[in-house]
């Protein structure tokens, strides 16, 4: 079974400072996509950015990066140079390549960060 | 300008009554998804679709059911609203593995009271 650990409920971040949000994930696939969106309070889902499980570099877009460790089973989003516009809810997501066609989209806790002026 | 719409955008609706939230989509993609999320917590699925004609329940069980007879098309209906069914209804669709994340629609925020 496929399974994704978000263990920050709520963070808080200083504008312009960087901020890291923690993803754990537990599969069997051999080959996964790890995704994160962002849900502001209007509710709709934002894409950020994604991670190929056989990617060898690190994906980044803009402001965003993410700190792919395989070993460890961890995909950890990096905001750096946060803006007000950055207080969000974030979540971290898992789509196995090899599992059922359907390529169901599995979707941590969510944290909830505050961008602070 | 979104690819995907989600209509209406809030509902508030009385215990019992018929209702059916809209999505469409402009992609062609294939996979569609319907995802439920109470407020500040994590989405869960509820109904997925291959294509035309295919539906199937997602993890979690929902009294809702769903119909596929276009692609661009995947209705959602409530046969009877209880205070319990009170959530944001989020669909979206995907091209599929790899790369393909999903787009989101806008979401339904539903209230029955």
């Amino acid at each position: 079974a496929q399974k994704i650990t978000q263990t920050q409920p709520g963070m808080f971040v200083q504008e312009k400072e960087a901020v890291t949000l923690d993803c754990t994930y537990d599969t069997s696939d051999p080959s996964y996509g790890l995704f994160w969106y962002k849900q502001p309070s209007s509710g709709e889902m934002i894409f950020l950015i994604y991670q190929g499980s056989y990617d060898q570099q690190n994906a980044t877009e803009g402001r965003y990066s993410l700190n792919f460790q395989k070993a460890r089973k961890s995909a950890n989003l990096v905001i750096s140079a946060s803006q007000l516009g950055d207080s969000a809810m974030y979540f971290c997501a898992m789509r196995g390549i090899r599992s059922s066609n359907t390529g169901k989209l599995i979707f941590g806790q969510g944290t909830t960060l505050q961008v602070k002026p | 300008e979104a690819d995907i719409y989600q209509t209406p955008r809030y509902l508030v609706i009385g215990t019992g009554k018929k209702i059916t939230l809209e999505c469409s989509q402009t992609m062609g993609h294939d996979k569609m998804y319907w995802y439920q999320q109470d407020p500040g917590m994590e989405l869960h699925l509820i109904h997925y679709s291959y294509g035309v004609n295919s539906t199937e329940k997602g993890d979690l069980s929902s009294e809702s059911t769903v119909s596929r007879i276009r692609t661009e098309h995947f209705p959602l209906t409530l046969e009877s609203a209880r205070p319990s069914h009170t959530s944001q209804y989020l669909c979206a669709s995907s091209i599929g593995p790899p790369k393909g994340g999903y787009t989101f629609g806008s979401g339904t925020r539903l209230t029955v009271v």
